[in-house]
């Protein structure tokens, strides 16, 4: 069974420009989450989409945004970027809410630089 | 709301010996806890998980935890470390709303031969 898949694994940008990030979640998964890692901040949450829908999301500016489509697969936008910004972003999937247990499986994240 | 904290940010432990990895959970209803591992440069993977069955819960590679709900912690243990266990830990609670799992700080931890 493939895991969740991350793409692209590092990407660097410069200050201003939009970066995109995707994820395709394991089969069956109908719940994304991303989360940034950054140097000394540790796993900070910031969004959550289920069934094509945002449930949920961090305390983050709006130039965070993302979608999920109809397969499941998100996609995290990140606009006018900061260097602050510069960090592990890791996607997420589980089963859809209500099936227990929400069991986060990880993929092994995209690193953005912005210089 | 809930919330995990990890005591020590950093553990160094000789191969061979015991490792105790610290976690205190804060939740007002019964909290789902779990232990994810992650090693350079990778993402986070499941270690073990708390779901209100039995207390103590095995997990992958000769882990363990142990709920204690009068002590509201959810220590990580393993009897013997091995090199291959280094690597930084992360303790989290299941927030009931918004389906998300709140991450503690982590702990690095270091394993010397």
């Amino acid at each position: 069974e493939a895991g969740v898949t991350q793409s692209p694994t590092h990407l660097i940008k410069t200050r201003g420009q939009q970066a995109t990030l995707r994820c395709s979640p394991i089969s069956g998964h109908t719940s994304v989450y991303w989360y940034q890692q950054a140097l000394g901040l540790g796993l900070q949450f910031l969004l959550w989409y289920d069934e094509g829908e945002e449930r949920n999301r961090g305390n983050f500016p709006p130039r965070f945004s993302g979608r999920q489509f109809p397969n499941y697969s998100s996609e995290l936008n990140v606009n006018a970027l900061e260097l602050e910004d510069s960090a592990l972003y890791l996607c997420a999937s589980s089963l859809p809410p209500g099936s227990g247990a929400n069991v986060l499986t990880f993929g092994a994240g995209s690193r953005l630089t912005v210089l | 709301a809930q919330s995990v904290t990890q005591l020590g940010s950093h553990v160094s432990v000789s191969e061979g010996a015991l490792v105790l990895l610290r976690c205190n959970y804060s939740s007002s209803v019964p909290p789902y806890l779990f232990w994810y591992v992650q090693y350079p440069n990778q993402g986070l993977q499941l270690l073990l998980k708390y779901t209100s069955a039995a207390t103590l819960v095995k997990g992958i590679n000769g882990f363990e935890a142990e709920f204690k709900k009068s002590e509201t912690s959810f220590h990580l243990t393993k009897p013997s470390a091995h090199m291959s266990d280094a690597a930084e830990y992360f303790c989290a609670v299941s927030v009931t709303t918004g389906n998300k799992l709140v991450f503690g700080a982590g702990t690095i931890l270091r394993v010397k031969s």
